[in-house]
This record gives structure tokens, sequence and C-alpha cells, in this order.
């Protein structure tokens, strides 16, 4: 069946650094990708997508690389901040059988 | 706009009884989600509406589980009758929704509540 997963449950990084945060999918049929944010005791808030016939996007500090070969997504924070701590989920979209995938989640931790 | 609005925040109630949790979702928006979220299972999509009514409800664990969204801007998820493991944080989303196979649109999501049955 699909899912969507993540390789590192928990990254701890130095504040200034760049994170990376990875994400496997199994599905080849997905519409596109959304990666959140969710911060202790809050709902998981958007942070980017990237659209499946599509290999990078950019952001505000982030950016999102689709690998459709090796199904492997991954999520680049710019210069980490104390702010970016929280858990980092990403999600697979399959519009035409209404189907969203969420994975189990990466905590980051940005060290001062 | 006050963004997705849940109630109550927090639901403590013992096994056997009847738990509802509401939603607001943003006005305008086409889409509603009802979600859980466990340590064990992650964020999991229970139900989700379109134009008020129910599209994939195959999230919904099982029939003491139940939702309606009666109107565009209310939706309820009720439990009935509750059990332990339904212990979680129930998330609702909204999304805008429209021409959405040609621009993906965000879902915005509510603060949840936090169910515990004893």
């Amino acid at each position: 069946g699909e899912s969507v997963g993540l390789h590192l449950p928990t990254l701890s990084v130095q504040e200034g650094d760049n994170s990376i945060i990875n994400c496997a999918y199994s599905n080849s049929a997905s519409d596109y990708f959304i990666w959140y944010k969710q911060e202790s005791g809050k709902g998981p808030q958007f942070i980017i997508d990237i659209r499946s016939n599509m290999d990078k996007r950019q952001g505000q500090r982030v950016t999102v690389l689709l690998n459709k070969t090796v199904k492997h997504l991954s999520l680049q924070i710019a210069a980490t901040q104390p702010g970016d701590s929280a858990v980092y989920f990403c999600a697979e979209v399959i519009y035409n059988f209404n189907k969203f995938y969420f994975g189990s989640g990466t905590k980051l931790n940005v060290k001062p | 706009d006050a963004g997705v609005i849940q109630s109550p925040r927090h639901e403590v109630t013992e096994m056997g009884q009847e738990v509802t949790l509401r939603c607001k979702p943003i006005s305008g928006h086409d889409y509603l989600f009802w979600y859980r979220q466990t340590m064990m299972r992650g964020l999991e999509l229970l139900i989700y509406f379109n134009n008020n009514v129910p599209i994939d409800d195959s999230g919904m664990p099982e029939d003491r589980f139940s939702a309606k969204m009666p109107n565009a801007s209310f939706s309820t998820l009720k439990i009935q009758p509750s059990e332990p493991r339904d212990s979680a944080v129930y998330f609702c989303a909204s999304e805008m929704g429209r021409d959405r196979f040609l621009s993906p649109d965000t879902q915005y999501f509510g603060p949840g509540t936090r169910l515990t049955v004893l």
C-alpha cells in the first residue's frame, strides 16, 4: 500500500547551520508533496509544496527537492534558527484517488 | 479571519461516554478535513468534506465514529461510545480547494482537540 515515511526521527543542528530533513514515499501516482511544520501544542502549518512534475522549489529560507527516481523528498532549511525547532511532516497527495498520506514526522532541535 | 476554530481544546471523558468535537472552518473554504494524531500512528486522515458533502470516510476507524457538516461553517466529529484507544489529538483543517488540480492549495489546520478517554 501507499506509505510516506521519514528516515530520521530526530535531528539536532546548531543555530545558523543548514538543516536537511528527508522523506521517502512509495506511490508514484502522487500529484504533489507538502511539507508541514508542527510546533508543540499547535496544528501543522504549511511550509512549502512541490508538484510531482518539478524537481526543486524554493521558498524563504527553505528548499524542497524531489527525486522521483528514488522516491525521495527533502526539505532544506538555510541558516536554521531556534524558531525552526518543531516536528516536520511530509505529506503526499493523490487527487485522483482523494488520498492524503502523512509521514510520521522528524523532530528538529536547534541548539543555540 | 480567525483561522480554523476547534472546540473544546481539551476533553477528558470516561469510557463509554459520547464525545462531540466541533470545528468552524475558514470562511469561503470548500473543503474540510478531520485528522487524528497519535504518537504511534502519526497523523491520519479520518474523513473529508467538499461543499458540506462527505467525500471519503475510509479513514474513519469504525462505526463508533461519525462526522457531519450541516452547513459550510460548522462540522462535528462524534465518538459514541468512546474508548481509551480513542485518546489522541483531533485536528480539523480547511482548504479553499478551487482549481485544486491546477494549483495545489494549502490546508489550514486548527489548534486541535486533545481527547483523553479514561
